[in-house]
């Protein structure tokens, strides 16, 4: 089956600084590729979704500006949270789509983000 | 808009019996998919089964099926001969037909944790 591979898998950072989360697709074209979050006990919150070559679409009541979303190529999304504070401490999950159709996504492993 | 909602926050079945979780949603659209996903303790979200509402024919894959009543717009998912490995959390996910834009994206209920008891 289709392989996701989210990078890196926890990352604890200083307040005020920035992370990046790699999304990549390993033996699939992924046009879209959909960024999630997910707080304590609680069910998958989308964030944006990511289209090769062109801007992500955010969701009502996501910051652009503090979750930049990259999608360069065909197999890779990435997203960085800019200016860390210690309330965007949480799990991140990307999927794609193949690109090709086909009605699953793939999920990665998701990244624990912890801002201290 | 879509919405899925999971009536059942948690459930509890005993190892090697059957638990049937509920999913009801709700749309305008006639064509879209429908899944279960679920969620161990690692987080990685894993696909258990999909049904298209095209099809009037329950999904089955191994010891998971569904119940698609499209009419009352339920999605139900039956484990039947539960093992230890089955905890987790599940998830019942609608996804729109189409694949422009941001179609594709999937709409998750809020989920149910399923314990298994040895």
């Amino acid at each position: 089956g289709a392989v996701v591979s989210q990078h890196p898998s926890r990352v604890i950072c200083k307040s005020g600084t920035s992370v990046k989360i790699e999304c990549r697709s390993l033996d699939f074209q992924a046009t879209t590729m959909f960024w999630y979050r997910q707080f304590p006990k609680k069910s998958l919150m989308l964030m944006a979704t990511s289209n090769e070559g062109s801007k992500a679409t955010y969701e009502q009541g996501v910051e652009k500006d503090k979750f930049l979303i990259n999608h360069a190529s065909l197999t890779l999304s990435t997203l960085t949270v800019t200016s860390a504070h210690p309330e965007d401490s949480s799990f991140y999950i990307c999927s794609a789509r193949v690109r090709t159709g086909g009605s699953e996504a793939f999920f990665g492993q998701g990244t624990r983000l912890t801002v201290v | 808009a879509q919405t899925v909602t999971q009536s059942q926050p948690e459930m509890s079945v005993q190892e090697a019996e059957t638990v049937t979780l509920s999913c009801t949603y709700d749309t305008s659209e006639s064509d879209y998919y429908l899944f279960w996903y679920k969620q161990p303790p690692s987080r990685q979200m894993i696909l258990v089964i999909r049904q298209e509402a095209y099809k009037q024919q329950n999904a089955t894959e191994n010891r998971f099926s569904v119940n698609f009543q499209k009419a009352a717009k339920s999605f139900s998912l039956k484990i039947s001969d539960s093992q230890l490995g089955d905890a987790a959390m599940y998830f019942c996910a609608y996804r729109s037909w189409g694949y422009g834009g941001s179609q594709g994206n999937l709409i998750f209920g809020k989920g149910t944790k399923l314990s298994v008891k040895p």
